[in-house]
């Protein structure tokens, strides 16, 4: 039982670049969610999933996409990576309302 | 519109001397709220929640909170810190819908020999 995995755990990109960060959970969770941390500003919520092949915005969407395609999946892409996305990625997974279990997180900087 | 405030960025105490992490939250309807613990370099570890009910919980690693509606507080509490306690606590407010969280901004948690 791993729980929460994310991949890739550090990443460096040039501007205008794309990226697929993956994330998987393998505890049959139907809720899943993308979170950025910056400092000073804890998380704050990019994209959630109440569901296979459900996406809905959070608080900071603009510049990322999610696909949902797998129950156990949630993929947040970067199009056209710019500095100010320079940051700690975190996935996490919920049985509804419940407790959030999270990943590790993956670092990526934008040069 | 919901928010939750952490007024303290940085707190330093001694080890063996209590402890208090403060969480003020705004939000219309009864919340659920969590505290969660973040070690360098980690992903975020659950320590306690409060959903209904009792207003004393209790945690993993002898932490506690008291939901008070009144002050819309969820104060952390623990009666002795220890070396390993040294971490970035945030607190949380659940809005519900599609089980999203609004985080604090994070209070970081030195402990001095």
């Amino acid at each position: 039982n791993a729980g929460v995995t994310q991949t890739p755990k550090f990443r460096v990109l040039k501007t205008g670049q794309s990226m697929t960060l993956l994330c998987a959970q393998d505890m049959n969770h139907e809720y899943m969610y993308w979170y950025r941390q910056d400092p000073g500003m804890g998380l704050r919520l990019i994209h959630y999933s109440v569901g296979e092949g459900t996406t809905a915005k959070g608080e900071v969407p603009d510049g990322y996409n999610v696909s949902r395609l797998k129950k156990q999946n949630f993929l947040l892409g970067l199009e056209s990576a710019a500095p100010s996305q320079t940051s700690v990625y975190f996935c996490a997974s919920s049985y509804s309302t419940d407790t959030q279990y999270f990943g590790p997180g993956t670092r990526l900087t934008v040069l | 519109a919901q928010s939750v405030t952490q007024p303290d960025i940085h707190i330093t105490v001694s080890e063996g001397a209590s402890l208090e992490l403060r969480c003020n939250y705004s939000y219309g309807a009864t919340p659920y709220l969590f505290w969660y613990v973040q070690s360098p370099g980690q992903g975020l570890q659950l320590l306690l929640k409060y959903f209904s009910g009792d207003t004393l919980v209790q945690g993993i690693k002898g932490f506690e909170a008291e939901f008070k509606r009144s002050q819309s507080s969820f104060n952390l509490r623990k009666p002795s810190v220890h070396w390993s306690d040294a971490a970035e606590y945030f607190c949380a407010v659940g809005l519900g819908q599609g089980g999203k969280l609004i985080f604090g901004q994070g209070t970081e948690l030195s402990v001095k020999p």
